[in-house]
């Protein structure tokens, strides 16, 4: 089965700061998407990939899908308070309608 | 257009009672997802289904869960005498078509078992 890891775990960063949080596969990612949640909330949308090498912005996130469609990096530049929650990956295996979730990152965006 | 709506949002039940979880899909969407995030950790799916049939079932605890999506009416997530390991967020996502695309999640409901 199909097994995400992001890293770090949570991440503390002063406003105005950038930041990048990793998403690797233990195998080939079909879809990767990003959703951001906050606590007590649902999961909001960011991004979804599908092409090696394909990059999305909106705002000030972007996110990345390495070429070898293993690995996925949301960057966040000039961080701000709102961005704050955790961080979800979640992969399409190709063959299955349902995601695998990594473990999410949680970030705090200090004053 | 509403999202995809859940309820309740919290629900409290005591050991060996029943909770029954709602999900509305999006309109127009057909494939109903249920995902269960106990605390500190990730999201794990349960359930896909289409309407009047489960297509996966796979992370399914193999007793006292059931889900189901009639041909009217909302996605229902039932759990049988629930137990405290149960408490968790449940999460249900729509999408208009398989393979995720337009994948839409709900605000879940946070359940609590005393």
């Amino acid at each position: 089965s199909q097994e995400l890891e992001q890293s770090p775990q949570s991440l503390i960063v002063q406003e105005g700061k950038n930041l990048t949080i990793n998403c690797t596969s233990s195998k080939t990612l079909y879809g990767l998407y990003w959703y951001k949640q906050k606590y007590g909330e649902g999961l909001i949308f960011l991004m979804m990939l599908q092409k090696g090498g394909e990059e999305k912005s909106h705002e000030k996130i972007t996110a990345k899908l390495d070429e070898k469609k293993q690995q996925s990096s949301l960057h966040i530049t000039a961080s701000q308070p709102s961005h704050a929650g955790i961080y979800l990956c979640g992969a399409d295996s190709g063959t299955a309608s349902k995601l695998t979730f990594g473990t999410g990152t949680r970030l705090q965006v200090t004053l | 257009n509403a999202g995809v709506m859940q309820n309740p949002r919290h629900l409290v039940r005591r050991r060996g009672q029943e909770a029954r979880l709602r999900c509305s899909p999006m309109k127009g969407h057909s494939h109903v997802y249920w995902y269960r995030q106990l605390p500190e950790e990730g999201l794990k799916f349960m359930v896909y289904l289409q309407k009047e049939n489960i297509i996966d079932e796979s992370g399914m605890p193999k007793e006292r869960f059931s889900a189901e999506f009639p041909k009217e009416g909302p996605s229902i997530l039932r759990i049988q005498q629930v137990v405290r390991g149960d408490s968790a967020a449940y999460f249900c996502a729509s999408s208009p078509q398989a393979q995720g695309y337009g994948y839409t999640f709900g605000s879940g409901t946070r359940l609590t078992v005393v």
